[in-house]
């Protein structure tokens, strides 16, 4: 069965302080994998497309890898502002482009 | 560029009773999908459409659930009867295509009562 697993479930972190989240994933073909931003009240924010292992992509603070069985969302120097549900979700080959997404991790981070 | 559009934002209804719920894509977008979201949970696809014909609906409860997406543009998702355990934010999402990053609208919160 293909699943989705993201840890921790929570993450406190003081501004500044730089962490990984994790996500791992046991799918019979990956297609992509993508992570997004989800804020209280809102829906989830696209942040990154990852296609192939070794692939690394970054937008200010954020920065995503790829492995064949994980994928890592690495916040330098986090900010307050950064505070947020993060989600994983990956696409199948063969399965169009339905994501099947992780649990999240909750992020806060704090003066 | 707007975003995707989604109303109502808030609804309560009694369990039995029926509800709607509307979603504009992005322009252009012509694979639209929604998402079920519990409380605590990641999103889980309901239906993906094609312009406006239906790709997946393999989780959609379809004894209560039904969607359309008319002219390809925009669409409607209906519980009819309604469950308690149907409490949950419904989101619309959009792609260019069906190999595209995925836009989410702001979500419809339903709470049955």
């Amino acid at each position: 069965e293909d699943q989705v697993t993201q840890s921790p479930e929570a993450l406190r972190l003081q501004e500044g302080e730089s962490s990984s989240l994790n996500c791992s994933y046991t799918v019979s073909g990956l297609r992509g994998l993508f992570w997004y931003r989800q804020d209280p009240g809102k829906g989830p924010e696209f942040l990154f497309t990852l296609y192939s292992a070794g692939e690394e992509k970054e937008k200010e603070r954020l920065k995503a890898t790829l492995t064949k069985k994980e994928s890592f969302l690495h916040i330098t120097a986090p900010k307050p502002e950064d505070s947020a549900t993060y989600l994983c979700a990956v696409a199948l080959t063969g399965g169009g482009n339905k994501l099947t997404f992780g649990t999240g991790t909750q992020l806060k981070v704090e003066l | 560029e707007a975003g995707v559009a989604q109303s109502p934002r808030y609804k309560i209804i009694e369990k039995r009773q029926s509800v709607a719920f509307w979603c504009n894509p992005i322009s252009g977008h012509a694979t639209l999908y929604w998402y079920q979201q519990i409380l605590g949970q990641g999103p889980k696809l309901l239906i993906q459409f094609q312009n406006n014909g239906v790709v997946d609906d393999s989780q959609l409860p379809k004894d209560r659930f039904s969607a359309e997406r008319l002219k390809g543009v925009d669409s409607t998702l209906k519980i009819q009867p309604a469950k308690l355990e149907d409490s949950a934010v419904y989101l619309c999402a959009s792609s260019y295509s069906r190999g595209e990053g995925q836009y989410f609208g702001p979500g419809t919160r339903l709470t049955v009562t």
